[in-house]
């Protein structure tokens, strides 16, 4: 669901589950996708990062997933672990170099 | 590694009083960016500096100007402060003008709270 003032739409899972966290973006000439963690009182840390000429890439424990038609991100965390609850934005950069953030998700991982 | 650093971290002021926030960029970058986040908000883009050359505008109020000095350090003015520019503000900083693939490295940030 969407965010509306204080409340970001939640994910709660369990420690050792798989994540995905999704993104829908506006901007059909964004050529570059970013997704970042925030946990609280803190700066949005980079996870990982995608051109729009890839519609899959994998890091450690992250796979970020581009579906161009339908303008829609997403986030897979494998073996999810409760140093992983934070706050996860997607940012889309809209063709030029300023970043677009989406409503974020918070993440609660539970031990 | 080096990464972005911002001071003050927390900030405290009265309405109509005038802050300055100050971001020092990872070594070597040359492009500064700030954001504003609000609580339980999404960071929102206020301004940009690549070679202390204004590179894109923002939702930045007019009673806040910024500038990049020559070491690449930057700094953010707010004046006339009003009790909605209470918010965590964040600096960003990526090297050679922040192309479209260039990833932007965040700051710790700075809380600034107007009483």
């Amino acid at each position: 669901g969407e965010s509306v003032g204080l409340h970001l739409p939640t994910l709660s899972v369990q420690e050792g589950d798989n994540s995905i966290i999704n993104c829908a973006y506006s901007n059909s000439a964004s050529d570059y996708f970013i997704w970042y963690k925030q946990e609280s009182g803190k700066g949005p840390q980079f996870i990982i990062d995608i051109r729009s000429n890839m519609d899959k890439r994998q890091g450690q424990r992250v796979t970020v997933l581009l579906n161009k038609t339908v303008k829609h991100l997403s986030l897979q965390i494998a073996a999810t672990q409760p140093g992983d609850s934070a706050v996860y934005f997607c940012a889309e950069n809209g063709g030029y170099s300023t970043l677009t953030f989406g409503k974020g998700t918070m993440l609660l991982v539970s031990p | 590694a080096a990464g972005v650093i911002q001071s003050p971290r927390h900030l405290i002021k009265e309405k109509r009083e005038t802050a300055t926030l100050k971001c020092y960029p990872i070594p070597r970058h040359d492009t500064v960016y700030w954001y504003q986040q609000g609580p339980g908000q999404d960071p929102q883009f206020l301004i940009s500096f690549y070679e202390k050359m204004q590179s894109d505008k923002g939702s930045i109020p007019d009673r806040f100007s910024a500038q990049q000095f020559s070491d690449y350090h930057s700094e953010l003015n707010m004046s006339s402060l009003e009790l909605g520019d209470s918010a965590l503000y964040f600096c960003a900083s990526t090297f050679g003008g922040g192309g479209h693939s260039d990833t932007q490295y965040f700051g710790p940030g700075t809380r600034l709270t107007v009483l």
